[in-house]
Order: C-alpha cells, then sequence, then structure tokens
C-alpha cells in the first residue's frame, strides 16, 4: 500500500502570495490532518478533515484553510503569506472515526512540503 | 488548557546504553502516542498507547494513566536510533497535541 504522499516537497514563495499545499492520504483513509513545524513552536495542529467536512481546526489565522475532495485527498492553502508562515507542513493520515467521541487512530504521516517565505 | 511536556530536550548517548524518555499530559487523553522524526523531516509514529506497556524491538513504551505519565525506553541504543522522539497526546477530535520534542544523539 502506499503511504502518505505530499506535494510539492519544497516550495519558495515571496511574502504577500499565496500558496496550495497537496496530500494523498493512505487508500481507505478517510481522515487527513494537518500540522505545521517550525524550529520555534514545533509541531502544532492546523485542521482536520473526514468525509469532505472540516472537524476541528487549530488556532491559526483565517489565512489558513483547507478542503478534502471525494476521494480523500486534501488541499491546504496559505493566503498573504507572511515570513511567518516558512515552516515544514505535514500531513497525517488514519482511518479515523470516532469511538465515543474519542479518538484512538493511529496517524500516518506524509514526508511533508518545506515551505520558505522570503 | 491541554499541554504536553516531555524531558529531557536533548540526550547524548553512547552506542549500548540504555535510554529513558519522559513524556507527561495535562488532561485526560484518549491516547498517548510516539514518534520519531529523523532529519529531513519525516515523521513515523512508533507506538500508540492508552494503558499499560508495548514493546516493538527494543523500544518499550510504558503508560501511567493516573499519574498522566508515559515513558520510552531505548535498549541497546545504536547511532540509527538518532532522532528527536516526539510524544503527542490523541485530542478529542482525532487531532494531535504535541510535545517540543526530545533529540536524541547515540555516539558510537
Amino acid at each position: 500500500k502506499a503511504g502518505v504522499t505530499q506535494t510539492p516537497r519544497y516550495l519558495i514563495k515571496t511574502r504577500g502570495q499565496q500558496v496550495t499545499l497537496s496530500c494523498s492520504p493512505i487508500s481507505g483513509h478517510r481522515s487527513v490532518s494537518w500540522y505545521q513545524q517550525t524550529p520555534g513552536q514545533g509541531l502544532q495542529f492546523l485542521f482536520e478533515y473526514f468525509s469532505e467536512t472540516q472537524r476541528n481546526k487549530g488556532n491559526f489565522p483565517g489565512r489558513f484553510s483547507g478542503r478534502q475532495f471525494s476521494n480523500s485527498r486534501s488541499e491546504m492553502n496559505v493566503s498573504t503569506l507572511e515570513l511567518g508562515d516558512s515552516a515544514l507542513y505535514l500531513c497525517a493520515s488514519s482511518t479515523a472515526g470516532l469511538a465515543g467521541g474519542r479518538s484512538y487512530n493511529e496517524q500516518f504521516f506524509g514526508p511533508g512540503t518545506r515551505l520558505t517565505v522570503l | 488548557k491541554n499541554e504536553v511536556e516531555q524531558s529531557p530536550q536533548n540526550l547524548t548517548a553512547q552506542e549500548g546504553e540504555f535510554i529513558t524518555i519522559n513524556c507527561s499530559y495535562s488532561v485526560g487523553i484518549s491516547a498517548l502516542h510516539w514518534l520519531q522524526q529523523h532529519p529531513g523531516g519525516g515523521i513515523v509514529s512508533l507506538f500508540m498507547l492508552s494503558s499499560g506497556k508495548k514493546k516493538h524491538g527494543r523500544l518499550i513504551a510504558t503508560i501511567n494513566i493516573q499519574e498522566k505519565h508515559s515513558s520510552l525506553h531505548i535498549t541497546a541504543s545504536h547511532p540509527r536510533d538518532s532522532a528527536v522522539y516526539i510524544c503527542a497526546q490523541g485530542g478529542s477530535q482525532g487531532n494531535l497535541i504535541f510535545g517540543k520534542g526530545t533529540k536524541l544523539s547515540v555516539k558510537p
């Protein structure tokens, strides 16, 4: 079974531009979560999609958005890029579903997209 | 507020040593995850546990629900174990709340 793939792997943008990152989950996984990793803040949760619906969102400004398609592939978009958006963006997929409101699902991570904002 | 704290932040060991990394969390959890991140960024899930102990090869993960504490042990450490180890608390919506990570360097 193929793993989680992310494209592109590396991206350089300038301030004010927008960017779209893509994530293809493991076949059969319906949940995709997005994370931002920076040296200062570490890994932080952006949002999670399940069956094309955003189920949860982290504490990020509205410039960060995402969506999920019917084949479970997901995209995240960052508009009006700032220098501080330079980071490694990771997505993870899981079989998801909630067992009594509590998640026990292992997450499988993609290799990440390294975004540099100049 | 959910907080996940790890210790130590950095750890240097000689090949063959027994290694312990600790993780404390502040609220009740659904699952505690241990992740490994190698230089270059790729993250691999090592363990997901909600009680007791799990073992995979030279890696052992334990959790104490009452004390809100988990440990990751590496027996007979090897230079290829050098990586950042991250514990994460499973949130109620399937998200993860991460610790800052422990950077492990195993010298030959």
